[in-house]
């Protein structure tokens, strides 16, 4: 079935290790976007991409990074855990400006 | 100012009641609007997009854009449990930024049989 998927679904990450969260979606859509998702705080944009080779910061960028190297992948990296990286991470992509975003399943993310 | 804002909720409503959930946004040259619904655990999921002023029927649902007060709102008629989730504005940023979709902080609707 097309559409983005995230890895890992779930992750215990001990503080001051290093992550990865994965995202590839295969709808040859333009844009992606990582959010996270925190109680009573909604769905915050940590980063986006517009296009291959393009990133752009969102809210709550500190803490994290991005690369987009091709117009499938949109990595996250958390260089370093931290326990207030706790959090449900989504990864979205959208095809034209004027369009919706779709969104992966989540990955569950518990730094201790 | 939080770019995109909602009433807070929770919202209760009995079944077959009209939900009216309401959002703010400040960019003024926004072009795109969303609303999602998300049910506790899963991923947000579109039900209505709207792009122009006044209303937008689907089904059950109504969509309803005025650019010049920078409010959005979605009306769901004849409410049903099934609906009881939680409901989040996302609006699409303008110039340089016009990909960047930034959503609030969701309102939870319960619809009580």
């Amino acid at each position: 079935i097309a559409g983005i998927t995230q890895a890992p679904t779930s992750q215990i990450l001990a503080a001051g290790r290093r992550m990865t969260l994965r995202c590839t979606q295969d709808m040859r859509h333009n844009a992606m976007y990582w959010y996270r998702q925190d109680l009573g705080l909604g769905l915050r944009l940590i980063h986006y991409s517009n296009t291959a080779g393009t990133t752009g910061k969102g809210e709550v960028p500190d803490g994290y990074s991005v690369s987009r190297a091709n117009t499938d992948d949109f990595p996250l990296t958390l260089a370093s855990a931290v326990p207030s990286q706790t959090s449900v991470y989504f990864c979205a992509s959208s095809d034209r400006v004027n369009t919706e975003a779709f969104f992966g399943q989540g990955t569950r993310l518990t730094v201790v | 100012q939080k770019e995109v804002e909602q009433n807070s909720g929770p919202l209760s409503v009995p079944e077959g009641a009209i939900a009216s959930l309401n959002c703010t946004y400040s960019d003024r040259g926004s072009q795109s609007f969303f609303w999602y619904r998300q049910y506790s655990g899963k991923s947000p999921e579109l039900i209505m997009s709207i792009y122009s002023n006044g209303d937008k029927e689907d089904g059950r649902f109504t969509a309803q854009l005025n650019k010049a007060s920078q409010y959005v709102s979605l009306l769901i008629r004849d409410s049903q449990p099934s609906d009881s989730a939680t409901y989040l504005c996302a609006v699409k940023g303008s110039g340089g930024s016009n990909y960047k979709l930034t959503f609030g902080k969701g309102t939870l609707l319960t619809v009580n049989p």
